[in-house]
């Protein structure tokens, strides 16, 4: 499969931001997703990006893609304590999920 | 909303034995799939499938079979269940291909002794 890359772990304190890095190899990426899993559940789809766009907002979330290095982060403002949990990025093609491939996951823990 | 089931939270199993995980989704999706997550190695794909009775396999399907037979079900089969196919497994459904998103169950975690 392709490669993506992401830290394993990063704190922060409540009320501070977050971004989340994510580095991937497949140049003919068409979307590239954020999902997060709270402890005890699966993946949820948080936001997602297409590759011809830079960034991307909503709400507390922003995301910023740089093609030419590809290089993807989630930025969330005022982080509090739920949103403690890990986060996935994920790139997949036009063909859809079927070629979804994931990175190793971001566990955040936000300290109050 | 679009709910994907796995029929066991937990499981633990001996080796040797043949383990059976079931996903059913609702939403008359097309693809699904079959993921193992464990630490440090994110989510690796075992087996997908695209139609009834179509399967493909994914990144790391030794070990493993699967089996849909109706459109909203999709089962892992374990044949013969070994120590290093402890993990948490974890099910997806989405749309036919073009869809942004794919929605997962809430994973079984299988322990194998």
């Amino acid at each position: 499969g392709e490669d993506v890359e992401q830290s394993l772990f990063l704190s922060v304190r409540e009320g501070d931001s977050s971004v989340i890095n994510c580095t991937y190899t497949d140049s003919s990426s068409t979307y590239l997703y954020w999902y997060k899993q709270e402890p005890g559940a699966g993946l949820q789809l948080l936001t997602y990006i297409f590759s011809n766009m830079d960034m991307k907002q909503d709400q507390r979330l922003t995301v910023l893609l740089n093609k030419k290095d590809k290089h993807l982060s989630l930025r969330i403002a005022d982080t509090q304590t739920g949103d403690s949990a890990i986060y996935f990025c994920a790139e997949g093609e036009e063909t859809g999920a079927n070629n979804l491939f994931f990175g190793t996951g971001t566990r955040l823990t936000v300290i109050p | 909303d679009v709910k994907v089931t796995q029929s066991s939270r937990y499981l633990v199993k001996r080796t040797g034995e043949k383990v059976f995980l079931e996903c059913v989704q609702d939403m008359d999706h097309e693809n699904m799939f079959w993921y193992r997550q464990d630490p440090g190695l994110g989510l690796r794909l075992i087996y997908f499938s695209y139609d009834v009775k179509m399967k493909e396999k994914g990144d790391i399907p030794e070990g493993y079979s699967v089996s849909r037979e109706k459109k909203e079900r999709f089962s892992l089969i374990l044949e013969s269940a070994s120590t290093n196919q402890t993990s948490m497994y974890l099910c997806a459904s989405s749309l036919s291909p073009g869809s942004t998103e794919a929605f997962f169950g809430q994973g079984t975690r299988l322990t194998v002794v």
